[in-house]
């Protein structure tokens, strides 16, 4: 089976940086994904990580060790409509795509 | 855009009632997934398809659910008979991560469903 782990809620202040984390243990690892999730709305996807290191997206960027089975979404110049849940999804060799609880983030003025 | 369409959007129900709920995929998409999303189970895995063939549905509660995929184009998860705790929204979502992982998984607008 598949473990995943993500805190679950955090706090931080528009303008500022945050960072999300998220540790995993799987079998056929190929892959995590992040989505963002707006209360009431469906998840829409943020970035994949297959292999080691960051990958930058704009204000958002991800980051995978393989080796340590850890994450993280590092956020940048928060924004008021940051505030949402952030979900790590760990894919298999198999195609099948296993999500964590979600980190709910609150940005404050 | 293209988007993946679930219907319908909410369902009422009462308990020991059947319930359809429809998926259509994004054209080209070759693996279909049925999510469950509670507060407190967060979203769970129920089955998944590739190219039409179902792959998993260990994350399904085999008496009273069923998933299919008929065609390319549609993709059903039926619960019979439904219980209040079946209470969720259920999220349909395509990609094709096999071939292009960096797109991810499309996700439909979920059919909020309550049994009473």
């Amino acid at each position: 089976g598949q473990n995943i782990d993500q805190p679950t809620e955090m706090t931080a202040t528009e303008g500022a940086i945050v960072q999300i984390n998220c540790t995993y243990q799987t079998s056929g690892f190929n892959g995590l994904f992040w989505y963002q999730q707006h209360a009431g709305e469906a998840p829409t996807f943020l970035s994949y990580n297959v292999l080691d290191g960051l990958e930058e997206k704009g204000r958002f960027s991800s980051f995978l060790s393989r080796s340590k089975g850890y994450s993280y979404l590092l956020l940048k110049e928060l924004q008021m409509k940051d505030s949402a849940s952030y979900l790590c999804a760990v894919n298999t060799n198999a195609g099948k795509s296993t999500f964590g609880d979600g980190t709910t983030l609150t940005v404050k003025p | 855009d293209a988007r993946v369409t679930q219907t319908p959007r909410h369902k009422v129900t009462e308990m020991g009632q059947e319930v359809t709920m429809r998926c259509q995929p994004i054209l080209g998409h070759n693996t279909v997934f049925w999510y469950r999303q509670t507060m407190m189970q967060g979203l769970e895995l129920l089955a998944y398809f590739r190219n039409r063939a179902p792959l998993d549905d260990s994350g399904m509660p085999k008496d009273r659910f069923s998933a299919e995929m008929p065609d390319a184009t549609l993709a059903t998860l039926k619960i019979q008979p439904s219980e209040p705790r079946d209470s969720a929204v259920y999220f349909c979502a395509s990609g094709s991560p096999m071939t292009n992982p960096n797109y991810g998984y499309t996700f439909g607008s979920g059919t909020r469903l309550t049994v009473v």
